[in-house]
Order: structure tokens, then C-alpha cells, then sequence
């Protein structure tokens, strides 16, 4: 069955120290790959996306997404992160060509200590 | 621009009451619309999805309908509550295959 898999459910860091989120999904096709983040309190905001090309994306606020295809992965990535980066972080994949039903990971919750 | 709207913002419901929950866009034609769950530890659950005007697709059995009554409109139902389908709800739209965009969510209690 296809699937999202985020293995850290809780990432506490000091400011300053760099990110990686890892997320891996289970699927042998053509897939669409998402970052979304949710600060306390907000909406759900898409980060970056990865359609097709350069499997290296940047999104916003600093963050980038590495899509490694034989490894069926979309790691999500910060060299440097702020406190204000706390928040929780989804992976989400469409499978298939022309889907559109998004399957979320668990999510993970990174905290940044100041 | 293109906004989705979704309200009420908190409901407490007791058990074996109904539920209404309503989502609408504006600024887009046709998107396809989506309801999730969102529990603490587990994820975003996808629970119905609909591509148009009466059509829609459930991905989880359980208490819980949706209807499209209107191209923007989109909404969450339930004749009797349970205990279990308390939970955060959340709306979203796309329009192709470029992502989503969510509203703001409800906070359900079952009490």
C-alpha cells in the first residue's frame, strides 16, 4: 500500500543548528512531493514542492527539499535554524500521474530553543 | 485572490447530536475540494474528497458524510456524534495537481 513515513516525531534543536526532516514513501511510480509547515496556531502553508527537474528544491524561508529517487525519499533540509522556525512539519505525497489526493506523513514537530 | 473559508473556528457537540461543518472558496472555478482529520500523533487522515457538483468520494468508512451542494461549497455531516469523532477538521482546495491550500480548521469536541 503507498504510504508516507516522517521517522522523527519530535526534533528539539538550538538555534543555529542545521535541519533535516527525513520522509520516505512507499510507491514504484510517478510521484508529486510536498513540505508543509504549521506554526501554533495557523493554517497548514505549503513550504516547497517537487514536480519534476532539478530533484534539489528550495522553498521558502531558507528551506530546501532533496528528492532522491532510489531511495524513495524527499528529506527536507535548514542549515541554520531560528527559533521562530518551531513549528510542525508534514510530508506529502500524490502517487500516480495526474492524482491529486495528497497522503500526509505523521508529521514532525520540531522545536528550536533559543 | 483566492480564499477558502471554513467555520465554525471551535464546536463542542454532546454525543448523538448532529454536525455541520462548511467550507467555501472564492477565486476559483471547479477546484477539486478535500475534508481531513487531524489527530495528535497521526497525521492528516484524508476522509472525503469531491472533483464537482454532487460527486464525492470516501476514502474512510465511518459516522461522517460530505456533500457538494455548489461548486464552492463544501460540506462535513454527521446525523449522530460519537466520542471518537472528535478532532481537529480541516477543508482544503486544489486546482490541478499544484498543491493545496487549507483553511483555517475546526476544533470539534464530542462531550
Amino acid at each position: 500500500a503507498q504510504s508516507v513515513s516522517q521517522h522523527n516525531h519530535h526534533v528539539i534543536l538550538s538555534e543555529a543548528a542545521s535541519l533535516e526532516l527525513g520522509c520516505n514513501y512507499s510507491y514504484g511510480g510517478t510521484v508529486n512531493l510536498f513540505w508543509y509547515v504549521q506554526y501554533p496556531g495557523q493554517h497548514l502553508q505549503l513550504l516547497l514542492k517537487y514536480f519534476s527537474g532539478d530533484p534539489l528544491v528550495k522553498g521558502i524561508k531558507g528551506f530546501e527539499a532533496e528528492f532522491i529517487k532510489s531511495k524513495f525519499s524527499f528529506n527536507l533540509r535548514k542549515p541554520s535554524v531560528q527559533w521562530s522556525d518551531t513549528a510542525e512539519y508534514f510530508c506529502a505525497v500524490t502517487f500516480g500521474a495526474g492524482s491529486y489526493q495528497l497522503t500526509f506523513g505523521k508529521g514532525t514537530k520540531l522545536s528550536v530553543i533559543p | 485572490s483566492q480564499t477558502i473559508h471554513q467555520w465554525p473556528a471551535t464546536l463542542v457537540q454532546p454525543v448523538g447530536s448532529p454536525l455541520s461543518l462548511e467550507c467555501t472558496v472564492e477565486g476559483t472555478s471547479n477546484p477539486n475540494l478535500y475534508w481531513y482529520r487531524q489527530a495528535a500523533g497521526r497525521g492528516l487522515q484524508l476522509l472525503f474528497y469531491s472533483v464537482g457538483i454532487g460527486q464525492i468520494s470516501s476514502e474512510v468508512p465511518q459516522n461522517l458524510s460530505a456533500s457538494r451542494p455548489q461548486d464552492r461549497q463544501f460540506i462535513l455531516s454527521s446525523k449522530k456524534l460519537l466520542l471518537s469523532d472528535s478532532g481537529f477538521y480541516l477543508c482544503a482546495w486544489s486546482v490541478g495537481n499544484h498543491g493545496y491550500t487549507f483553511g483555517s480548521g475546526t476544533r470539534l469536541t464530542v462531550v
